[in-house]
């Protein structure tokens, strides 16, 4: 079974600029989580969706940072315009239901300079 | 509040001598405790979660209610245990986020 895909890996931006990342679950996962891992510490969430609706979003800074899943499959996060702050981890993770196992991708590294 | 400690950044241990790596949590209700662990350049996985009550790799993680603890103990460490150790928690009705310690970095030496 494929795992849950991000790209791209790795980004480098400069401050103020707008940056998109993309992840596509393992298919059938209705669920699907965007987590924030910034360095030395454990991933917090930013957006949780079930199918194509928003189940919790209460973390993600929604001045600057949005996201979508619009055919309950794939999903975009977005940042506009980034902060130096906003230099993370951003961890894709999926799940056939939210009491099940949530499996992670490999994330992209975001650089803001 | 919500929220799970690991007091231990790093953790560094022999070849065969006994591991645990602590878990405290703060949370208000029944939560379900996970521990994920992440290898050099893999991704993060899951370990194990209290409720099924495994070994997994050796590793066994027992969940103290009165002491708000889920530590991960291994009795013999080996090399290929060094990574990064994750605890977390979910909520009942948290719609199964989880909520992560900050890490602690397993090394055992040769």
């Amino acid at each position: 079974e494929a795992g849950v895909a991000q790209s791209p890996r790795y980004k480098i931006i400069e401050k103020r600029q707008s940056v998109a990342f993309w992840c596509n679950p393992i298919s059938g996962h209705a669920t699907l989580y965007w987590y924030q891992q910034i360095l030395g510490q454990g991933p917090k969430l930013l957006i949780q969706f079930q199918n194509n609706g928003v189940v919790d979003d209460s973390q993600l800074p929604k001045d600057r940072f949005s996201a979508e899943r619009l055919k309950g499959v794939d999903s975009t996060l977005k940042i506009q315009p980034a902060k130096l702050e906003d230099s993370a981890v951003y961890l894709c993770a999926s799940t056939s239901g939210y009491k099940d196992t949530q499996y992670f991708g490999p994330g992209t590294r975001l650089t803001v300079l | 509040a919500q929220r799970v400690t690991q007091p231990e950044k790093l953790l560094s241990v022999f070849k065969g001598a006994p591991v645990e790596l602590k878990c405290n949590y703060s949370y208000s209700g029944s939560p379900e405790l996970f521990w994920y662990v992440q290898y050099s350049r893999q991704r993060l996985q899951l370990l194990l979660r209290h409720i099924s009550r495994e070994s997994i790799k050796g590793f066994t993680a027992d969940l103290n209610k009165g002491e708000t603890s889920f530590h991960l103990k291994k009795p013999f460490a080996q090399e290929e245990d060094s990574a990064m150790y994750y605890c977390a928690l979910s909520g009942g009705n948290q719609g199964g986020k989880l909520i992560f310690g900050q890490g602690t970095e397993l090394s055992v030496k040769p």
